[in-house]
């Protein structure tokens, strides 16, 4: 059974501090993680991973993936309040042809305290 | 602001009644997906349509039925739902059969109430 799971469930940290979040899977068919923020309902995607070791970036957030090890890590530095949220990891699996599925992440909740 | 809409964004219904959500997106997506979320849940996976044809249904019970009249909308039609199916519903697309197809665009949501 493809499985997608993340830690910490929940993580609560001040203003500032730097926050790591991680997401390891067993799949078959793998075919990309993505990571994505849900603050209220519609989850808004953050980042693609396909390839092993190189480091995608955007502004505070940054995420790798290790293929071998089977896992990604989300970075948020600097960490605001507009940081709160869920972050969910997902795995795309290759469903056959150019179909493809996403499996979710029991996600992480992170709030961040002023 | 999401470029995928969905409507109504609340909904309380009886256990009796029909009711449809309706979801719309206008980025030229050929592959659009409904899931399933439970308070404290990841979403889950209900269908998936590809160039307007159902290719996934996750053995959704059959109180719960899709259909996609044309490339930019995608519906849910309930009928006889039970209590335990109260839940958000997200609709999402992405572009099909393109290198960044895994990347979905979700909607705000149906927040369904049954009672």
């Amino acid at each position: 059974e493809d499985k997608v799971v993340q830690s910490p469930l929940s993580l609560v940290v001040h203003e500032g501090d730097t926050v790591t979040l991680n997401c390891s899977y067993e799949v078959t068919n793998f075919r990309s993680l993505l990571w994505y923020k849900q603050e209220k309902k519609a989850p808004t995607f953050l980042f693609m991973l396909t390839s092993s070791g190189i480091e995608k970036k955007s502004g505070r957030l940054s995420s790798i993936l290790d293929k071998k090890e089977l896992f990604s890590i989300l970075n948020i530095t600097a960490t605001q309040t507009g940081d709160s949220a869920i972050y969910l990891c997902a795995v795309g699996l290759n469903y056959g042809g150019a179909t493809n599925k996403l499996i979710f992440g029991t996600g992480t909740l992170l709030a961040v305290q002023p | 602001d999401t470029e995928v809409t969905q409507t109504p964004k609340h909904l309380v219904m009886g256990m009796t009644n029909k009711k449809s959500l309706k979801c719309e997106q206008h980025m030229g997506h050929r592959a659009m997906y409904w899931y399933k979320q439970k308070a404290k849940k990841p979403p889950e996976l209900m269908f998936v349509y590809s160039y307007e044809k159902l290719s996934i249904n996750e053995s959704v019970p059959s109180r719960f039925s899709p259909e996609c009249p044309n490339s930019s909308l995608l519906n849910l039609h309930l009928h006889a739902l039970q209590p335990e199916d109260s839940a958000l519903y997200l609709c999402a697309s992405s572009q099909e059969g393109a290198t960044l197809s895994e990347k979905l665009f979700f909607g705000s949501g149906t927040q369904l109430s049954v009672l």
